[in-house]
């Protein structure tokens, strides 16, 4: 079974521009869940959408946004980038069924650099 | 608020030494612990998972233990590989795993 994979693996963008990441979870998965990683926050939730609908989201502004695909591909969409916005993207599949205890499993992520 | 500390932020130990990595958080009630495997390049990997009533988990040479008392986890590799050279990350459940509060992680370097 192919893991979970993400697109593109690296990205470089100016302030003020807009990106668009892209997730594909492990077959057969219905939720997809979406983090942010940086050296001095480490690992923080965005959201998760789930059946195509967001289900969960962190505490991130507006200008992170996301969606999902009836084939359960997502994408995640940062408009008017910051510097701050530096990070790398991890994107992670799961049944879904359970939000207490299932298993999630991770992409490589994406690495954003904003210049 | 919950808040999850990992030390050391680094470790460097020569092949075939048994060593420990360390876990605490702030509140304890929590409904299971991860710890998490991080190699670049290949994103994460779920090492073991601690439910709240248990005291510890074992696969292989990897050894969690977790006092919810104390607000303390702990890894425990054994005969250490070069091939576990990889920044290793807890955190917490706290009832919804998605919000997971995750440390900073120990980047561990195990020299040939």
């Amino acid at each position: 079974k192919a893991g979970v994979t993400q697109t593109p693996r690296y990205l470089i963008k100016t302030r003020g521009q807009q990106v668009t990441l892209s997730c594909s979870p492990i077959s057969g998965h219905r939720s997809v869940s979406w983090y942010q990683q940086t050296p001095g926050q480490g690992l923080q939730f965005l959201f998760e959408y789930f059946s195509e609908t967001q289900r969960n989201k962190g505490n991130f502004p507006g200008r992170f946004s996301g969606r999902q695909f009836s084939n359960s591909r997502s994408e995640m969409n940062v408009s008017t980038l910051e510097l701050g916005d530096s990070a790398l993207y991890l994107c992670a599949s799961s049944q879904g069924v359970s939000l207490l205890s299932d298993t999630q499993y991770f992409g490589p992520g994406t690495r954003l650099t904003v210049l | 608020k919950q808040e999850v500390t990992q030390i050391p932020a680094a470790l460097s130990v020569p092949e075939g030494e048994n060593l420990v990595l360390n876990c605490s958080f702030t509140d304890s009630a929590i409904y299971n612990l991860q710890w998490f495997r991080q190699d670049p390049g290949k994103g994460l990997t779920s090492l073991l998972l601690i439910q709240s009533s248990q005291r510890e988990q074992t696969s292989g040479r990897l050894n969690a233990s977790l006092d919810k008392s104390s607000g303390r986890s702990t890894l425990y590799i054994a005969a250490s590989q070069p091939g576990d050279s990889a920044t290793y990350l807890c955190a917490v459940n706290a009832g919804n795993n998605r919000k997971l509060i995750w440390g900073l992680g120990t980047s561990l370097a195990v020299n040939p």
